[in-house]
């Protein structure tokens, strides 16, 4: 049973357009998701998050959308560049749940940006 | 830059052969997750760590992984007897608690041939 969903599973898009990213969770008790970039050969790192509290985070050309009623969210990534080309993972934990909060990855999204 | 340094990046191990990597976590960060990647891409949680205590891992490792994290030594996660299920990249993070981010290494990519 997949908790956390993305979608699509790859997206094409040229330099300067905007690349939306879906995710969606099942766990109603989910109240943080981070969104990780992964390139080749690495490790995911951190490239912003939100708290179910908000409904809305930015951080330069990247952009969290929140849907608490209906347990969905989006990564919106504003004038694409050729080297956010990546693979990016939603990723949820329930923070109430101390030792327990560990992270559910979705199977992620993987962008091209073409120039 | 993440600071959780992983070893060796690349591991080749036979079936039934042990297979060992380790990872030191970010200064300061006493909470470690060990975490397995496949190839299509299902992050799969191992076993967490604070300071140098278990604190929960999966039935797999309880009979074919180990790991361990001693103070002032790396972390480490060791497979008994390799199977080819096993080939994954195997990804550390580390954390300053768990209501903190979590920052990845750059993982140990294990081919089990």
């Amino acid at each position: 049973q997949q908790q956390v969903r993305q979608s699509p599973q790859s997206l094409t898009v040229w330099e300067g357009e905007t690349a939306i990213l879906n995710c969606s969770y099942e766990n109603s008790a989910f109240d943080y998701f981070p969104w990780y970039q992964q390139f080749p050969g690495e490790g995911p790192a951190l490239l912003i998050a939100i708290r179910s509290v908000s409904d809305k985070k930015e951080d330069g050309r990247f952009t969290i959308f929140f849907n608490k009623r209906e347990k969905k969210l989006s990564l919106h990534i504003t004038d694409s560049q050729p080297g956010d080309s990546a693979t990016y993972f939603c990723a949820a934990s329930d923070r109430s749940g101390g030792s327990n909060a560990k992270l559910t990855f979705g199977k992620g999204t993987k962008l091209s940006v073409k120039s | 830059n993440s600071k959780v340094i992983q070893t060796p990046r690349y591991l080749v191990k036979g079936q039934g052969q042990k297979a060992k990597m380790r990872c030191i976590p970010e200064k300061g960060h006493p909470v470690v997750f060990w975490y397995q990647q496949n190839k299509n891409n299902e992050f799969k949680f191992l076993i967490n760590f604070q300071n140098q205590e278990v604190l929960q891992q999966i039935d797999m490792t309880e009979k074919r992984f180990s790991a361990e994290c001693p103070s002032n030594s790396p972390c480490s996660l060791e497979i008994q007897s390799s199977e080819a299920g096993d080939s994954a990249l195997y990804l550390c993070a580390s954390s300053l608690s768990w209501a903190e981010t979590l920052y990845f290494g750059s993982g140990t990519r294990l081919t089990v041939l």
